[in-house]
């Protein structure tokens, strides 16, 4: 099994629609937890960190379940700028090695 | 713009040969890191500098060796480049002590190497 796994996707939706993807992490040990975003052909940013009591920007949620040792990005009312790769990242236990998931691609259509 | 740049942009190479990267941090930061993305799959560590230390390594053969220059500046190095070398490399700099993850981590535009 790998340590984060994400589904690739393509996940094709209208401009407006809610998506949600989720993040698996093996280690139980993993304490810091990350989504990036990765346009075409550019470098990953931030888009937000993941905390234990969840957090919210804007349009973006993002929550940790620790007990299914997962964590999600639920993006509402999407836009066509939303299209791009979603990275998640899991720093597992005290070698502050981060380990990203491979991404998922999301389309944004009109 | 994040401050962080990255040359060359693109590199070509046989295989056998050595390549070195270079990754200029952004103003106030002080560590390095850096990552292996072959395409459809997402940045893989290679490794950290700190304050000129390596800090934290992930799972890459030695051949990959690194530098970090008192200005902050990092350098990578691949000896004896195999076919699967063939990526974007990434670096990250970021301010503050140690893990990567203990702050925000702003990505250069990447190298994009192609061994053949």
């Amino acid at each position: 099994r790998k340590e984060v796994e994400q589904d690739p996707g393509p996940f094709n939706v209208p401009e407006g629609a809610t998506v949600a993807f989720n993040c698996t992490y093996s280690n139980s040990a993993s304490q810091s937890f990350f989504w990036y975003r990765q346009d075409c052909r550019k470098e990953p940013k931030l888009l937000m960190s993941v905390y234990s009591s969840g957090n919210e920007d804007g349009r973006f949620t993002a929550q940790l379940n620790r007990a299914s040792q997962y964590i999600s990005l639920l993006i509402r009312d999407s836009k066509l700028s939303d299209s791009a790769t979603y990275l998640c990242v899991v720093n597992s236990g005290g070698s502050y090695i981060p380990t990203f998931g491979r991404g998922t691609s999301l389309i944004v259509h009109p | 713009e994040t401050g962080v740049t990255q040359s060359p942009t693109h590199l070509i190479k046989t295989r056998g040969q050595q390549v070195t990267l270079r990754c200029s941090s952004q103003s106030g930061h002080n560590t390095v890191s850096w990552y292996q993305q072959a395409l459809g799959q997402g940045p893989q560590f290679i490794f950290q500098y700190y304050r000129e230390e390596e800090n934290g390594r992930g799972n890459f053969p030695p051949r990959f060796s690194g530098l970090q220059f008192p200005n902050y500046s990092s350098e990578l190095n691949v000896n004896a480049l195999e076919l699967d070398d063939s990526a974007l490399y990434l670096c990250a700099s970021s301010a503050g002590a140690g893990g990567p993850l203990g702050e925000t981590q702003y990505f250069g535009p990447g190298t994009r190497l192609l061994v053949l």
